[in-house]
Order: structure tokens, then C-alpha cells, then sequence
């Protein structure tokens, strides 16, 4: 099985801040990562697919970007609506795996 | 637009089996392969399998081979999936997504006790 190995597991940060996750791959996946937010008792939303393709209705503060198998999530300036749970997938090959997931907060 | 509404909240005894649904509505159901997905509480997201629900073929995580099983009624636009033989450990919240996980259902609790 492929192992996604996410980081940090929790991130606190000022608004307007710039803040990144990561999630280093096992294997090549290509570009078959995408990256999802949760909030408290909610389903995830999907933010970002591809690596860096941004889904429909996701604010452009949010970037995806790869190196390698290290792929990244990138909020340029933190909102007070992006505090969550913050999810990255492989789809490359089955099963399909998430990472450990990183907590996000406002300072 | 896109909707999944599955099945509420389910309270089973050790042992027994429990069937979720997640009717689709918004789209062509054929279109797009459903996934399932586990969250224990607090913890992170397993994937547990899809269904093509145009031809049936599905594609476990091996490690619920043995416990879920997924169908779908395409008169009613519904993908089911049922959990055999449950325990303490099967307790999470369960979501159907579609495609590339872009749709989710709002979730299904599950909770095993006597």
C-alpha cells in the first residue's frame, strides 16, 4: 500500500498568515493527489485535485503544488473560515490512502 | 447540483449486520464510481472500496473485504453498502463520495453496543 506521510499533525497560525502542509508520498503517484478540508461534524470538501488544480468554488488563497513525491498545500493568507482538518489522498493505486490529517487553527 | 443523502444514524448489537444507503440525485448515476469511506471517531479517513454502478465491478481495500459489501439499485439511483459481523471497532462515521471524492454524503453513525 502506498504510505502518505503528512505534516505537521497540527499548525497554529495567525490570519493573513501563509501556511503550508505536506504530505510526502511513498511511491510515485504521479499527479493523482488531492487535498480535502473537514470541519467539526461536517464531510470533507474537496480543495484540490491533481496536485494543483483548484476544485469549483475554492478561493484562490488555496495552491497545490508537487516535488517529486512531496506534494503541498498552500494557503497565502489564512481566513477566519480555514480553520479545520486538512486531508491529502492518493488515488493512484488501490487502496486508495489519506494522510494522518493536520489540525489547523487560528492564533 | 449534486446530492448524496444517506441513511441516519444506526445503533447494532455486536454480531449483527448493518445496511447503509446513499441515494444520488443531480447527476446521471452511471457516471461516476461511489466511494466509501470510514472515520473512526477523532481519527483520520480510510477508504473502504467503490462500486462501478454502472456494471457492479467493485474494488476493495483488503482490509474490509471481509466486512463490507457494496451494491446499487439503478431504478432508484441508491448505493448500498452493508457491514457483516460488526464490533466495537466497526463504530465510525461511514460517507459515500462520488468521482474524485468532490461530492461526499452528509455521513452515517454507527455505533456498536449491546
Amino acid at each position: 500500500d502506498i504510505q502518505m506521510t503528512q505534516s505537521p499533525a497540527s499548525l497554529s497560525a495567525s490570519l493573513e498568515e501563509i501556511v503550508t502542509i505536506t504530505c510526502q508520498a511513498s511511491q510515485d503517484i504521479g499527479n493523482w493527489l488531492a487535498w480535502y478540508q473537514q470541519k467539526p461534524g461536517k464531510s470533507p470538501q474537496l480543495l484540490i485535485y491533481g496536485a494543483t488544480s483548484l476544485a469549483d468554488g475554492v478561493p484562490s488563497r488555496f495552491s497545490g503544488s508537487r516535488s517529486g513525491t512531496q506534494y503541498s498545500l498552500k494557503i497565502s493568507r489564512l481566513q477566519v473560515e480555514d480553520p479545520g482538518i486538512y486531508y491529502c489522498l492518493q488515488g493512484y493505486s488501490a487502496p486508495l490512502t489519506f494522510g494522518s490529517g493536520t489540525k489547523l487553527e487560528i492564533k | 447540483q449534486v446530492n448524496l443523502l444517506q441513511s441516519g444514524a444506526a445503533l447494532v448489537k455486536p454480531g449483527a449486520s448493518v445496511k447503509l444507503s446513499c441515494k444520488a440525485s443531480g447527476y446521471t448515476f452511471t457516471d461516476y464510481y461511489i466511494h466509501w469511506v470510514k472515520q473512526s471517531h477523532g481519527k483520520s479517513l480510510e477508504w473502504i472500496g467503490y462500486i462501478n454502478p454502472n456494471s457492479g465491478y467493485t474494488n476493495y481495500n483488503e482490509k474490509f473485504k471481509s466486512k463490507a459489501t457494496l451494491t446499487v439499485d439503478k431504478s432508484t439511483n441508491t448505493a448500498y453498502m452493508e457491514l457483516s459481523r460488526l464490533t466495537s471497532e466497526d463504530s465510525a462515521t461511514y460517507y459515500c463520495t462520488i468521482g474524485v471524492m468532490d461530492a461526499w454524503g452528509q455521513g452515517a453513525s454507527v455505533t456498536v453496543s449491546s
